[in-house]
């Protein structure tokens, strides 16, 4: 199985910094036909279910601000908020869509100062 | 609008069984895969089944396998989790899911299911 390690578990900043956040996968999921990185994030907020932020590693989801953003490549990805937002207090999770069983990190939770 | 609504949980003995149900709407069900994801209280993400359109092919990790069975209807757009021999640990929200390629792009509100004597 491949193994999903996020850090921070937590961090907190003011309203419009700068927040980066680390997802590493134990073996590479970039496959080699097609370049692509099967990682995915996804935000949750308190009391609600997770939603879709991020695809390819680095595909935003329609309706998803421009300040998300995802890179990285191979076992190394970074989720970026450029000017983090009160609403943005959540839960970040990356998952791993290169093979089965489907696995997601344990969460990144950013609180707002 | 895609929406999806679980329904079914509850709170169950070890050892029973218990049936989940997500109805969709807001999009051709059969032109999905989809699946199902839980959370234990305070805890991340875990994913559970995944089944084809046709309902022919069907995955699961090692911690539910030949426990849970997951099933579709696409005749009235639903999705199904039965989940025998229950334990403690599979105490958690239930979320159903629609696969964009293996990621989620949609997520229910999520069912509790609570698992104790």
């Amino acid at each position: 199985d491949i193994v999903m390690t996020q850090t921070p578990s937590s961090q907190a900043v003011s309203a419009g910094e700068k927040v980066t956040m680390s997802c590493k996968s134990s073996q590479s999921l970039l496959y080699n036909e097609n370049k692509k990185n099967y990682l995915a994030w996804y935000q949750q907020k308190p009391g609600q279910s997770p939603k879709l932020l991020i695809y390819w590693a680095s595909t935003r989801e329609s309706g998803v601000p421009d300040r998300f953003i995802g890179s990285g490549s191979g076992t190394d990805f970074t989720l970026t908020i450029s000017s983090v937002q009160a609403e943005d207090l959540a839960v970040y999770y990356c998952q791993q869509y290169y093979n089965f069983p489907l696995t997601f990190g344990s969460g990144t939770k950013l609180e707002i100062k | 609008e895609v929406q999806l609504v679980e329904s079914g949980g509850g709170l169950v003995q070890p050892g029973r069984s218990l049936k989940l149900s997500c109805a969709a709407s807001g999009f051709t069900f059969s032109n999905y895969y989809m699946a199902w994801v839980r959370q234990a209280p305070k805890k991340g993400l875990e994913w559970v089944a995944t089944i084809s359109t046709s309902g022919s092919r069907t995955y699961y990790p090692d911690s539910v396998k030949g426990r849970f069975t997951i099933s579709r209807d696409n005749a009235k757009s639903s999705l199904y989790l039965q989940m025998n021999s229950l334990k403690s640990e599979d105490t958690a929200t239930y979320y159903c899911a629609r696969h964009s390629r293996d990621w989620f792009a949609y997520w229910g509100q999520g069912t509790l299911v609570t698992v104790s004597s």
